[in-house]
């Protein structure tokens, strides 16, 4: 079975600041790893993915994580906050098969 | 290209009442979800087909709820009858395995509130 645990239902920063959004998975198979947005009353996009290869993933609006394998990890970080980024941020684990089992969601509060 | 198209956007119906959601996947996706979102259980996987044959359904809540998909560009979600516990945004979403690099595409989901 697999599992995703997002550490943190609020997460506050400052403008410029630097954002760290923490995600930790379960997997008994390597797994696809995954970071969505939402915006208030929108759907969900996403920011970046790991499949395989690299594992430090870089996604859209300057957002990276990283696959770290020994601490089941797939922490989302950006270097400076910008008040656009303010969303709900999901965590997402697939075990290869196309379904997408999501954590409980990170509230990003950027403050001016 | 268009993503995929979920209606009706908001509905706002009485309890007992059957609503039907509806879904058109991305133009050659063959893996189509559908997911609810409620403040209390987050995002929850209800069900989901592969070249419109339901592959999972272990997360529709109970009998009340069916999803259909009878081709491959249109899929169903219907709830009969409804309650109001029933209150959610429903997201379609869909995905190309072979091409599509495991990225799942999301509608904009149906807001669906039950008086």
């Amino acid at each position: 079975a697999q599992s995703v645990t997002q550490l943190g239902s609020h997460v506050s920063v400052s403008e410029g600041a630097l954002v760290l959004l923490r995600c930790n998975y379960s997997s008994s198979v390597p797994p696809y790893l995954f970071w969505y947005v939402q915006y208030p009353n929108q759907g969900l996009q996403l920011l970046l993915k790991y499949t395989t290869g690299a594992t430090l993933v870089k996604g859209i609006n300057g957002f990276e994580a990283e696959f770290k394998k020994s601490e089941t990890s797939f922490h989302l970080t950006k270097p400076s906050a910008h008040m656009s980024d303010a969303a709900e941020y999901f965590c997402a684990v697939s075990n290869q098969g196309g379904k997408l089992i999501f954590g409980q969601g990170t509230e990003l509060y950027v403050k001016p | 290209d268009a993503g995929v198209i979920q209606s009706p956007r908001h509905e706002v119906t009485e309890m007992g009442q059957e609503v039907t959601l509806r879904c058109k996947p991305i133009s050659g996706h063959d893996y189509l979800f559908w997911y609810r979102q409620t403040m209390m259980r987050g995002l929850e996987l209800l069900i989901y087909f592969n070249n419109n044959v339901p592959i999972d359904d272990s997360g529709m809540p109970e009998d009340r709820f069916s999803a259909k998909m009878p081709n491959a560009s249109f899929s169903t979600l219907k709830i009969q009858p409804s309650e109001p516990r029933d209150s959610a945004v429903y997201f379609c979403a869909s995905t190309d395995r072979t091409t599509g690099g495991n990225t799942i595409y999301f509608g904009e989901g149906s807001w669906l509130t039950v008086v």
